[in-house]
């Protein structure tokens, strides 16, 4: 799986859009973009996952860059829950992707009032 | 939204004592997983789980550890004689495919060993 590279933390005002950025330079043409979430010692969460074309679902939108070396997770308004570990991970798709999920550090973001 | 459950939410347990930690995947889940972390470190892979056998395991899911589907229901990790740095979080998961991976996990075990 290819690395991905976030900041450590940063901070977002309840009410704003977050934007979250991830480095994926070394990604192949069969690695898919993953985000999950971990609030405060409970189990990640799914958020969002893609390929080439941004995707939007009900939590956050997803924007790959057209080169796809990178991406950029946002929470349109975020909330104080939204406060938490934010892990983007490159994977293939598929058996050949083995059956692991690899976190790294992520981000801390942390939604201020 | 379905969710999977695991018990107990807390274990405290003697050093050389076995554990038994239990998780209940949604139940269209084809595949399970265990995840540990550490305190303060990172959320690291331990053990896949489909069709009744392991599919992938880490360098840390040793002898020590063991895993089972005993009914349609339940999926357990056991750990034997438990170490001092066995003290983690132990996060069960599951995932109807491998395509979109697309896993839940659950809200974990806080296993102390003293």
């Amino acid at each position: 799986d290819a690395k991905t590279t976030q900041p450590p933390s940063m901070d977002c005002a309840e009410g704003r859009a977050a934007n979250l950025p991830c480095n994926h330079s070394t990604i192949s043409g069969n690695e898919y973009v993953y985000w999950y979430r971990q609030i405060h010692s409970q189990g990640p969460q799914y958020i969002i996952h893609g390929l080439k074309n941004n995707e939007t679902n009900e939590m956050a939108s997803l924007i790959i860059t057209e080169d796809r070396k990178s991406s950029t997770l946002i929470l349109p308004h975020a909330t104080l829950r939204d406060t938490a570990v934010y892990y983007c991970i490159v994977r293939v798709a598929g058996k050949a992707a083995g059956n692991k999920l690899t976190f790294g550090g992520g981000t801390r973001v942390l939604v201020k009032p | 939204e379905p969710e999977v459950t695991q018990t107990p939410s807390h274990q405290v347990t003697q050093m050389g004592q076995e554990v038994i930690l239990r998780c209940v995947p949604i139940s269209n889940h084809l595949y399970f997983y265990w995840y540990r972390q550490i305190l303060g470190q990172k959320v690291e892979f331990l053990v896949s789980f489909y069709n009744n056998e392991i599919s992938e395991k880490s360098e840390i899911f040793d002898d020590q550890f063991s895993v089972e589907r005993p009914d349609g229901s339940n999926f357990t990790l056991k750990i034997r004689s438990t170490k001092l740095e066995d003290s983690a979080m132990y996060f069960c998961a599951s995932s109807y495919g491998q395509g979109a991976f697309k896993a839940f996990f659950g809200q974990g075990t806080r296993l102390t060993v003293v």
